[in-house]
């Protein structure tokens, strides 16, 4: 069964700390979009990737966020150094081709204390 | 640049109720157009996509037609059960954008017994 893998589920970190969290796109994927959810700005759009070259990451805050694909089998996006504003959902979602649908993983529920 | 625009919920509906919600674009191309929908801490979920003008998408008694000339893809059922009750997001991915996929605020759907 095919699925977005996205690693921790939960973290709870102190401020100042960095996060990494991960992501395996399905197998194949050539899309790879990171979202951010909260309950006061829904679902935004961090970074895109395609085939692991970054397509779009005006979403994120550069001072502190960075998003890579080391290979094909993993996203990665870190937080250095986290701050309590940064606490929400984050969500990978893996695609085959522009503009068919997205998968999306479980999310890592991240709480910066 | 592209937004997608859905009615604010949350929406609250009897058991075998029809269900409408809104959503509305802006597209500087010809986008695929999609609804997703959310459980309680899950990840989204592809619910039904139309991918040009007058498809219409269905899943699950869920249907949404693309309408071009009202910019919309207005999700509907005819009767709702409890397990619908979700969070409800409509999704654009724009060729001309790169195939970026953005979403709506997304509707809370409430059905009770």
């Amino acid at each position: 069964d095919a699925r977005v893998t996205q690693t921790p589920r939960h973290k709870v970190t102190e401020m100042g700390q960095e996060v990494t969290m991960r992501c395996q796109p399905i197998l194949g994927h050539n899309t790879v979009f990171w979202y951010r959810q909260t309950m006061m700005q829904g679902l935004e759009l961090l970074a895109y990737f395609r085939n692991r070259a970054p397509l779009d990451d005006s979403g994120m805050p550069k001072d502190r966020f960075s998003a890579e694909m080391p290979d094909a089998t993993l996203a990665t996006l870190k937080i250095q150094p986290s701050e309590p504003r940064d606490s929400a959902v984050y969500f990978c979602a893996s695609g085959l081709e522009q503009n068919t649908e997205a998968f999306f993983g479980q999310g890592t529920r991240l709480t910066v204390v | 640049g592209d937004s997608v625009t859905q009615m604010e919920g949350p929406v609250t509906l009897s058991e075998e109720a029809f269900l409408t919600i809104n959503c509305t674009y802006t597209a500087t191309g010809y986008p695929s157009l999609f609804w997703y929908v959310q459980y309680p801490g899950e990840g989204l979920q592809l619910l039904l996509k139309a991918t040009k003008a007058d498809d219409k998408g269905s899943n699950k008694g869920f249907e949404a037609t693309y309408r071009k000339e009202t910019t919309s893809f207005h999700l509907e059922k005819g009767s709702v059960q409890v397990s619908d009750s979700a969070v409800y997001f409509c999704a654009l991915s724009d060729n001309n954008q790169g195939g970026k996929l953005i979403f709506g605020q997304g509707t809370e759907l409430s059905v009770k017994p």
